[in-house]
C-alpha cells in the first residue's frame, strides 16, 4: 500500500481550464514536496511545503499543505500544454530518517 | 551541465545475468538514492547511501546490491536479473536529509530483462 495516495490517477483537460490534484495520507509529514516528471526524464522538484496550512504559489501553480500535515493539493489555473506531465507528491515522515516516500503520481494531459 | 548522470540510458539483458547501473554526480552531495519506477507503484526506494561506503536498504532491496567507493559514484547491481526487475531506474542525490531539502534526479535507465 502506498503511504501517499494521489488522486485522480489521470486527468485530461483542455487548455485554459483549471485542475486540482490531491495527495492524501493517514501519516503526518514533516514536509511535503511536489515534483513534475516529463517522458523520458527524471522528476523535477517544484516546491517544498513544511508548515501546516502553508500555501505557496509558483506562477499559475498553487500548492497547499493541510493543517494537520497529512495531505496536500496542487491547483493549476488556466492550464497550458506545457503543464502536461506526471505530478508526484513526496513526503518525509518523522520516522523515515529523512528519506522521501513518493505517491504513485497523477498523469495530467493538457490539450490545445 | 547536468549534475547527475546515469549510464546506460537503455539496456536489454537476459534473465540470470548480472547487471550494473551507474550513477555519477558532480555536486559533491552526501546522499544518493536508487529508485525504481513502475506503473501504479510510483517511485520505490531500492538502496541509499549516506556517505562513502555507507549504504542501507530501502523498501525493495531484494535482488539488488550497491556500492559507493567514491562520493561521486553510486553503483546498483542486479546480481542475477529477473523479468520482475524490468523497470525504469532512477538515481537521485540530496545535499542533506533535512525536511526542506529536495532530490535531484538523473534521467533514468530503462532496463529490460528478457
Amino acid at each position: 500500500t502506498q503511504l501517499l495516495e494521489q488522486s485522480p490517477q489521470f486527468l485530461s483537460i483542455q487548455e485554459g481550464e483549471n485542475l486540482t490534484v490531491y495527495c492524501n495520507s493517514s501519516s503526518v509529514f514533516s514536509s511535503l514536496q511536489w515534483y513534475r516528471q516529463e517522458p523520458g526524464e527524471g522528476p523535477v522538484l517544484l516546491v517544498t511545503v513544511v508548515t501546516g496550512g502553508e500555501v505557496k504559489k509558483l506562477k499559475r501553480l498553487t500548492f497547499q499543505f493541510g493543517d494537520a500535515r497529512k495531505d496536500s493539493s496542487l491547483h493549476i489555473t488556466a492550464a497550458q500544454p506545457g503543464d502536461t506531465g506526471l505530478y508526484l507528491c513526496a513526503g518525509r515522515t518523522t520516522d523515515s530518517w529523512g528519506k522521501l516516500q513518493f505517491g504513485a503520481g497523477t498523469q495530467v494531459v493538457v490539450t490545445p | 551541465d547536468a549534475g547527475i548522470t546515469q549510464s546506460p540510458r537503455h539496456k536489454v539483458t537476459e534473465t540470470g545475468t548480472p547487471v550494473t547501473l551507474r550513477c555519477h554526480q558532480t555536486e559533491n552531495h552526501r546522499y544518493m538514492y536508487w529508485y525504481r519506477q513502475d506503473p501504479g507503484h510510483g517511485l520505490r526506494l531500492i538502496h541509499y547511501s549516506y556517505g562513502v561506503k555507507d549504504t542501507d536498504k530501502g523498501e525493495v532491496s531484494d535482488g539488488y546490491s550497491v556500492s559507493r567507493s567514491k562520493t561521486e559514484d553510486f553503483l546498483l547491481t542486479l546480481e542475477s536479473a529477473t523479468s520482475s526487475q524490468t523497470s525504469v531506474y532512477f538515481c537521485a542525490i540530496s545535499e542533506a536529509q533535512g525536511r526542506a531539502y529536495g532530490y535531484t534526479f538523473g534521467s533514468g535507465t530503462r532496463l529490460t530483462v528478457v
